[in-house]
C-alpha cells in the first residue's frame, strides 16, 4: 500500500524550477524515498532515491526534511518532455525490491 | 538494444480466450516483475521472480500463471480472459537487492 501523499495535479512553466511535494509522515527509519514517473504510454522511469540527505543527479535533486516527514523533488529547468505523472514511494532497503505506486502527480509543463 | 523489452505491444481477444505476453531483458539483472496498469492508471505488483523462482505473488487470480524459463525472461500467460483483465502490464527488472527498476514500454490488453 502506497504510504505517500501528494498533490493530484500541478502545472509549471517551461523553463522553471518544478517543485513537487511528498508526504510520508509514517515513515520508518530504514525506508528511502524513491521518485519515478510515466511518460505517456511509456513505462515508469526511476529519477532518484534518498535515505535522509539531500540527493541530485543528472535528472534532478531530492530534498527531505530533517524529520523525513516530507520530500520534494525538483526538476531545476522544466521542458516539455518533463509533462508526466510523478510518483513518491517509501520502502525499506530490504524488502526484496517490490514497489507500491500511488496515484502520483500529474504535472504539466505549459510553454 | 532495448533494454526491457515486451512483446505484443498491443493484444485485442476476446473474453475466454488464452493468451501470452513475453517480456526479456539484456540488462543482466536477476529480479523480474510484472505490474498491471488499470484503466485508472493504478500500477500494481503483480509477481516478482528472482533467478527463475517466484517471490512475490500479490493475490492475482491463478488465471495468471508467470513464467520464467531464464533469468532473462519472464513471460505472462493469462486463462480465460475476462473483460477485467483489460490493462497496461508493464513489465521490469532490476538487479538483486538493488533499488532500481528498469520498466518496459508495456503491454495493452484489450478483452472484448
Amino acid at each position: 500500500d502506497a504510504k505517500t501523499t501528494q498533490p493530484t495535479s500541478m502545472d509549471c512553466a517551461e523553463g522553471r524550477a518544478a517543485n513537487l511535494p511528498c508526504n510520508h509522515s509514517t515513515i520508518s527509519g530504514n525506508e528511502y524515498v524513491y521518485w519515478y514517473r510515466q511518460i505517456h504510454s511509456q513505462g515508469p522511469q526511476y529519477i532518484i532515491h534518498g535515505l535522509k540527505n539531500n540527493e541530485t543527479n543528472e535528472m534532478a535533486s531530492l530534498i527531505i526534511t530533517e524529520d523525513r516527514k516530507s520530500s520534494t523533488l525538483i526538476l531545476p529547468h522544466a521542458t516539455l518532455r518533463d509533462t508526466a505523472v510523478y510518483y513518491c514511494i517509501v520502502r525499506p532497503s530490504n524488502t526484496g525490491n517490490q514497489f507500491y505506486f500511488g496515484t502520483g502527480t500529474s504535472l504539466t509543463v505549459i510553454p | 538494444d532495448t533494454a526491457v523489452s515486451q512483446t505484443p505491444k498491443y493484444l485485442v481477444t476476446q473474453m475466454g480466450n488464452d493468451k501470452s505476453i513475453k517480456c526479456e531483458q539484456n540488462l543482466g539483472h536477476d529480479t523480474m516483475y510484472w505490474y498491471k496498469q488499470d484503466s485508472k492508471k493504478f500500477l500494481k505488483i503483480m509477481f516478482s521472480y528472482n533467478n527463475k523462482e517466484l517471490i512475490i505473488n500479490e493475490t492475482v487470480p491463478n488465471r495468471f500463471s508467470p513464467k520464467s524459463p531464464d533469468k532473462a525472461h519472464l513471460n505472462l500467460h493469462i486463462n480465460s480472459l475476462e473483460l477485467g483483465d483489460s490493462a497496461v502490464y508493464f513489465c521490469a527488472s532490476s538487479p538483486l537487492g538493488a533499488n532500481v527498476l528498469t520498466f518496459g514500454a508495456g503491454s495493452r490488453l484489450t478483452v472484448l
